[in-house]
């Protein structure tokens, strides 16, 4: 099993372009979700979801858009990027019914310029 | 006030060291979780705990419902254990999907 994969690892993108933050995983999770993470600060949840079709906000949800259309796939979009969505994010899965474990992607690192 | 506290924010030891990071949280827990961010960025959950004490390898975690406070002890330590530890907490009554998580502590263990 890969596991959780997230693409690109690297990004730099300038103010006002949109991209999108692929996570994938091979695991049947039904629960997926996308966290920021920035210096001196613990990880925040940005969007989550429950399962194919199913998404939710999160605690910093706004210039993010998601959504699930398989179970395997979990994208995150950036409508415009912004320099305060420069962070390193993280893709997690786990099974539905129990957060015992969370399983993390490597992260990708976005600057935005 | 952040919700999850942990101590120290950075910890340096020598290898073979016994090792102990605090977390202390504020608000009604049904869960806590304990997890290792290595150098390179990679975050591996270690334990989830409700109540007691768990172990693995040399690894042990504690929570104290009552005292809203949980350790994480390294016996033995080894420069393979430096790494950021964080604390994470799922809030009682909350989603079962959201995790507020501490700070991290950072922890060098010199040969």
């Amino acid at each position: 099993n890969a596991g959780v994969t997230q693409t690109p690892k690297f990004q730099v993108l300038k103010t006002g372009q949109s991209m999108t933050l692929q996570c994938a995983q091979d695991m049947n999770h039904e629960y997926m979700s996308w966290y920021r993470q920035d210096p001196g600060m613990g990880l925040r949840l940005i969007h989550y979801s429950v399962g194919a079709g199913i998404t939710d906000q999160g605690e910093v949800p706004n210039g993010y858009n998601v959504s699930r259309s398989t179970t395997e796939d979990f994208p995150l979009r950036l409508l415009s990027a912004a320099p305060s969505q420069t962070s390193v994010y993280f893709c997690a899965s786990g099974r539905a019914e129990s957060t015992d474990t969370q399983y993390f992607g490597p992260g990708t690192r976005l600057t935005v310029l | 006030k952040n919700e999850v506290e942990q101590s120290p924010q950075n910890l340096t030891a020598q290898e073979g060291e016994f090792i102990t990071i605090n977390c202390s949280y504020s608000v009604g827990i049904s869960a806590l979780h304990w997890l290792q961010q290595h150098p390179g960025g990679g975050i591996v959950s270690l334990f989830m705990l409700s109540s007691g004490k768990k172990k693995h390898g040399r690894l042990i975690a504690t929570i104290n419902i009552q005292e809203k406070h949980s350790s994480l002890h390294i016996t033995a330590s080894h420069p393979r254990d430096s790494a950021v530890y964080i604390c994470a907490v799922k809030a009682s009554g909350g989603s079962n999907y959201k995790l507020t998580f501490g700070k991290g502590t950072l922890l060098t263990v010199n040969p």
